[in-house]
Formats: C-alpha cells, sequence, structure tokens
C-alpha cells in the first residue's frame, strides 16, 4: 500500500538557517503529494502541493518539488523564522483512493532568535 | 469565504459511551474527510463522504461510523467508546476531484476517561 516516510525529527534550527526536511513515498500509481503544517491546538494547513513529476510547489518561502525517480518530495525554506515553528507533514493521495491522505509521521521543527 | 467547522471543539465521555461529532466544510465543497490524530498512530484515515455517499473507508472498527447531509455537512460517530479511542478527530473538506487538495478543520479533542 501507499505509504510516506519523513526524517526524524525534531529539528532544531536558529533564525535565518536553511532548512530541509527529507520526504520519500512509495505509491501503486501517480500520487498528488502535499506538505501542510500544523501548529499547536489548531488543524492543518495546507502549505503547498505538487501533483505530476518535476512541478514544484511553493508558498511563504518554502518549496519542494516532486521526483518520481527518487520518489521524493522534499521540503526547503531558504531561511526560517521563529514564527515557521510548527509540525509538518507530507502526505500524498491516489486518484484511485477517494478522499484519503496518506501522511508522513510529522516533524516537529524548533526555530529559535 | 468560511473555513472548516468542527463541533464540538472539545469533549470528555466515559468509556462505553457514545460521542456523535459534527463537520461543516468549506462552501460547495462536496467531499469531507474524517483523520484520527494520535501521537502513537500518527494521522489515519478514517473515512470519506461525497454527496451522501462513503466513496473510501481506513482500518478501523465497525464502532466508527459516519454519514453526509444533502447540504454536505458530515458527522461521525464512535460508539462503545474505549480508552484508546482518545485523540483528535480532523475533518477536511474539498471539491472532490482528483487532485484532493483537502482543507482541514481546527478539530474535536475526544478524551476518553
Amino acid at each position: 500500500g501507499d505509504s510516506v516516510t519523513q526524517m526524524e525529527g525534531p529539528v532544531t534550527l536558529s533564525e535565518e538557517a536553511f532548512l530541509t526536511i527529507n520526504c520519500t513515498y512509495t505509491a501503486t500509481g501517480y500520487p498528488s503529494l502535499f506538505w501542510y503544517v500544523q501548529y499547536p491546538g489548531e488543524g492543518l494547513q495546507l502549505l503547498l502541493k505538487a501533483t505530476k513529476a518535476d512541478d514544484k510547489g511553493s508558498n511563504k518561502g518554502f518549496e519542494a518539488t516532486y521526483r518520481k525517480e527518487t520518489t521524493s518530495f522534499h521540503l526547503e525554506k531558504g531561511s526560517v523564522q521563529v514564527s515557521d515553528s510548527a509540525v509538518y507533514f507530507c502526505a500524498l493521495s491516489e486518484a484511485t483512493s477517494y478522499g484519503k491522505l496518506t501522511f508522513g509521521q510529522g516533524t516537529i521543527l524548533t526555530v529559535h532568535p | 469565504k468560511a473555513g472548516v467547522t468542527q463541533t464540538p471543539r472539545y469533549l470528555i465521555k466515559t468509556r462505553g459511551q457514545q460521542v456523535t461529532l459534527s463537520c461543516s466544510p468549506i462552501s460547495g465543497h462536496r467531499s469531507v474527510s474524517w483523520y484520527q490524530q494520535t501521537p502513537g498512530q500518527g494521522l489515519q484515515f478514517l473515512f470519506e463522504y461525497f454527496s451522501e455517499t462513503q466513496r473510501n473507508k481506513g482500518n478501523f472498527p465497525g464502532r466508527f461510523s459516519g454519514r453526509q447531509f444533502s447540504n454536505s455537512r458530515s458527522e461521525m460517530n464512535v460508539s462503545t467508546l474505549e480508552l484508546g479511542d482518545s485523540a483528535l478527530y480532523l475533518c477536511a473538506s474539498s471539491s472532490g476531484q482528483t487532485t484532493y487538495e483537502q482543507y482541514f478543520g481546527p478539530g474535536t479533542r475526544l478524551t476518553v476517561t
């Protein structure tokens, strides 16, 4: 079945540091890929998405490129801020799995001033 | 547009009781998905409804059920509550199209004692 694997956390960075959170996936078809972010006490917010190979999703300085050859969708940001501290989830969906997102285990990011 | 709303936000129930959670999707969205989030299992898909029909279901026991109304609002019910049902229950709405970009509500925090 489908699965998503994220890098182990937590990740602790200083403000303005470069961020990478690795995400790899296993899927039977050609999934859409997503990054969601969850702030304390809140639901998940869609950060970015990519629906086909080589697509780059971007939002709020975050980027991720859909790499079919390496089955990866790594999240990057050039300069993190304290306000980026949250839990980040990589997820996939397949057209044949109606309404189902398969999530990675989440990566806790803490950014210090 | 108003976002996804969930009621109630917090619930405390006793083992053996039943509970009903409610979700109102974004206006115009016809698909509602439900997820259970726990520290140990992460985010797990419960089921999805589209135009009042369940199209997909995760691997949860029959104690977990749901329905969707003609206005796309959805409810999920858990009967005979167990301690392990304590979790954050999230619903998400989408247009139901193939990219499955889902928008999440703030969740209902269920505690079973």
